[in-house]
């Protein structure tokens, strides 16, 4: 079945940088595109970026355009957030998320149970 | 502000329907087509419920049913359960972006 699993949260100190990873299994990942969503404690879904299933575009909510950086490596069914320059505002639950349909940036049928990412001083 | 603007919170009581608004602000806010609607429970990961405005994914109670009229998706449930209590997120995207609506407590 399907498993997504994040990895690589914690506590950081604002300016430094986190890289969060996602590892897939039971589907072909490399025919699908991904996506972090985050969750900041206390509040709504906040959609952070998404990569094609090829990794040929990548695309990034304005809040974290030029910071943080998404790829993949389709060789090892492994997703991953380069986060930069942290903020404290980016202080939330990422989860790694799959579109229902391959091939496509849709609506997320499989997502991780998040990983913790804490940004203080 | 978001995108897609949803209801804080709506109630109501076991056996009983609701129904769940998300009105598009923009017009560049996805495609036509593109809503879906997720749950999610305290400490959890969201769910999905309902894709391209009215699909719903395996194992999802036919008791969730989606509609689309103009630049406004509702999400309704139907037969209320206790377990039906969560949050409710409406979402809409296209190739490069996604956006999420600001979330409704739904209280049974």
């Amino acid at each position: 079945q399907v498993h997504l699993e994040e990895s690589g949260g914690g506590g950081v100190q604002p300016g430094r940088s986190l890289r969060l990873s996602c590892v897939a299994s039971g589907f072909t990942f490399s025919n699908y595109g991904m996506h972090w969503v985050r969750q900041a404690p206390g509040k709504g879904l906040e959609w952070v970026a998404v990569i094609w299933y090829d990794g040929s575009s990548q695309f990034y909510a304005d809040s974290v355009q030029g910071r943080f950086t998404i790829s993949r490596d389709n060789s090892k069914n492994i997703l991953y957030l380069q986060m930069n320059s942290l903020r404290a505002e980016d202080t939330a639950v990422y989860y790694c998320a799959r579109p229902h349909f391959d091939h496509s940036s849709s609506a997320a049928d499989y997502w991780g149970q998040g990983t913790l990412v804490t940004v203080s001083s | 502000q978001s995108a897609l603007t949803q209801p804080a919170s709506v109630s109501g009581s076991p056996g009983q329907s609701i129904t769940i608004s998300c009105t598009a602000t923009s017009s560049n806010v996805g495609g036509y087509n593109s809503v879906s609607w997720y749950q999610q429970h305290p400490g959890k990961a969201p769910k999905l419920m309902i894709y391209d405005v009215s699909n719903r994914p395996s194992g999802v109670s036919d008791r969730f049913s989606g509609t689309k009229s103009g630049n406004t998706a509702s999400l309704t449930i139907s037969g209320l359960q206790a377990e039906d209590e969560a949050d409710y997120y409406c979402s809409s995207y296209t190739s490069r972006r996604t956006w999420f609506g600001g979330g409704t407590k739904l209280t049974v």
